[in-house]
């Protein structure tokens, strides 16, 4: 059974930073390409950005109101997926998902997800 | 950045009756090389992830109820409930996975009549 488990989320003040974790299980996760998004309290779904296996290069891409600020890593060895969150706004008060793309084929449509941990930025 | 539009933003249906959500892309998200879209539909309940419906515009994905479909390609797409059961009240999000970055949707929230 695939399992994805967030960790780490909080409330931070702006300026602030926060490394959230997601723990995979039950799939290759060396294969997977990964990705984080994220759901504002009563909004819609924003992708925040993605990372590829090592094999396709590990390298990640962000969505432009993260890019520069936000960095997605991942931990093979530890079948993990990170998300470092520097210079917090307020507007990154979120709940945090990752979630995996099409095991099988690697696109991005995303088929399971975690349960999200929550963000809160806030003085 | 390939926009995705929803409606509506909200409807309600009766029990058994048909729930019919449109979708509608910026740009076409039909893929030359394999002949698909890129289209995936959601569902998401109070509290929880999103759940993958349906993707490449039209498949379902293994374990969803037949009631649910999807149709459309190019940059017109409907997800299409059949027979609404109380279990369907959620969200529905489409996304495009032609480019990066992905987008979604706003969502349609479908509740009972």
């Amino acid at each position: 059974e695939v399992q994805l488990v967030e960790s780490g989320g909080g409330l931070v003040k702006p300026g602030g930073s926060l490394s959230l974790s997601c723990a995979a299980s039950g799939f290759a996760f060396n294969y997977a390409w990964m990705s984080w998004v994220r759901q504002a309290p009563g909004k819609g779904l924003e992708w925040v950005g993605r990372i590829k296996t090592k094999t396709a290069g590990g390298t990640s891409e962000y969505a432009a109101p993260v890019k520069g600020r936000f960095t997605i890593s991942r931990d093979d060895s530890k079948n993990t997926l990170y998300l470092q969150m520097n210079s917090l706004k307020t507007d990154d008060t979120a709940v945090y998902y990752c979630a995996t793309y099409r095991l099988a084929t690697g696109t991005g449509d995303l088929q399971f997800w975690g349960q999200g941990t929550l963000v809160t930025v806030s003085s | 950045d390939i926009v995705m539009t929803q409606s509506p933003d909200s409807l309600a249906v009766s029990l058994g009756e048909r729930a019919t959500i449109n979708c509608k892309s910026s740009q076409s998200v039909f893929r030359t090389s394999n002949n698909k879209n890129d289209l995936v539909w959601y569902q998401q309940k109070p509290g929880q992830p999103p759940k993958l419906l349906i993707y490449w515009a039209s498949t379902r994905e293994s374990g969803v109820p037949d009631r649910f479909s999807g149709s459309g390609s190019g940059t017109d797409f409907t997800l299409t409930i059949s027979s609404l059961q109380a279990d369907d009240v959620a969200v529905y999000y489409c996304q495009q996975y032609y480019a990066t970055p992905l987008t979604f949707g706003g969502g349609t929230k479908v509740e009972i009549k």
